[in-house]
């Protein structure tokens, strides 16, 4: 147990529909980033927080967005979705965000019909 | 766009094999991390190396990073079927702040 929650495991929906994934970092950890795991492109960066402000932004497409809470929980925002979004969605927390080991959470399994 | 590629992406081979994984990019990373995956859950890192040419040990594991911290890779000694898993390789950009994945080596070591 890595101490990085996310929410839901699983989650089915259709295309055109948007959903929300959360994520609760390790206790004291201020830096989250957010993953998609995909068949055909493997584990992708896409967004990093540092309490409460984006920090880093990798292959997010625009129909996603995020944001960090004050309680530093995250959420991640898929929007218009499509059949090709389907995907593990993993969240990574670490204490500051320079360099430290990232823990990940357990993912949400993302199925878009 | 910095990239990782991992070599083998599929090995099968029989308990006390021993076998190598490689993780090589063009481009030059402050450091490189190898993580392992079980289904159904995160990557778990295993180790981060930083220094060219560096080997670190981990019981039955041997990581090395290239002199040029452009490669890594990762050897098994007497592989067991506990080791059955998807290994990644991850390089972290200058800032600290971004990892990028190799595309993975999916291992079963068979009893």
């Amino acid at each position: 147990d890595s101490g990085v929650t996310q929410t839901p495991k699983h989650l089915i929906t259709a295309t055109g529909q948007r959903v929300t994934l959360r994520c609760s970092p390790r206790s004291g950890d201020l830096s989250v980033y957010w993953y998609q795991q995909s068949l055909d492109q493997g584990l992708q960066f896409l967004i990093q927080y540092y309490n409460g402000e984006e920090r880093a932004k990798g292959n997010i497409l625009e129909r996603f967005s995020a944001q960090q809470f004050p309680d530093l929980h995250s959420e991640l925002n898929l929007s218009s979705l499509e059949l090709g979004d389907s995907a593990l969605y993993f969240c990574a927390s670490s204490v500051v965000g320079g360099g430290e080991t990232q823990y990940f959470g357990p993912g949400t399994r993302l199925l878009v019909l | 766009t910095q990239l990782l590629e991992q070599s083998p992406q599929f090995l099968s081979i029989q308990e006390g094999e021993n076998l190598t994984v490689y993780c090589n990019s063009s481009s030059v990373f402050s450091s490189l991390q190898w993580y392992r995956q079980e289904p159904g859950e995160g990557p778990v890192l295993l180790v981060t190396v930083v220094t060219g040419g560096e080997v670190k040990k981990l019981k039955r594991l041997t990581f090395q990073f290239g002199d040029a911290r452009k490669d890594s890779s990762l050897h098994i000694t007497a592989a067991q079927p506990g080791d059955t898993g998807l290994y990644l390789c991850a390089g972290l950009n200058n800032a600290g702040n971004m990892l990028t994945f190799g595309g993975g080596t999916r291992l079963m070591v068979k009893p």
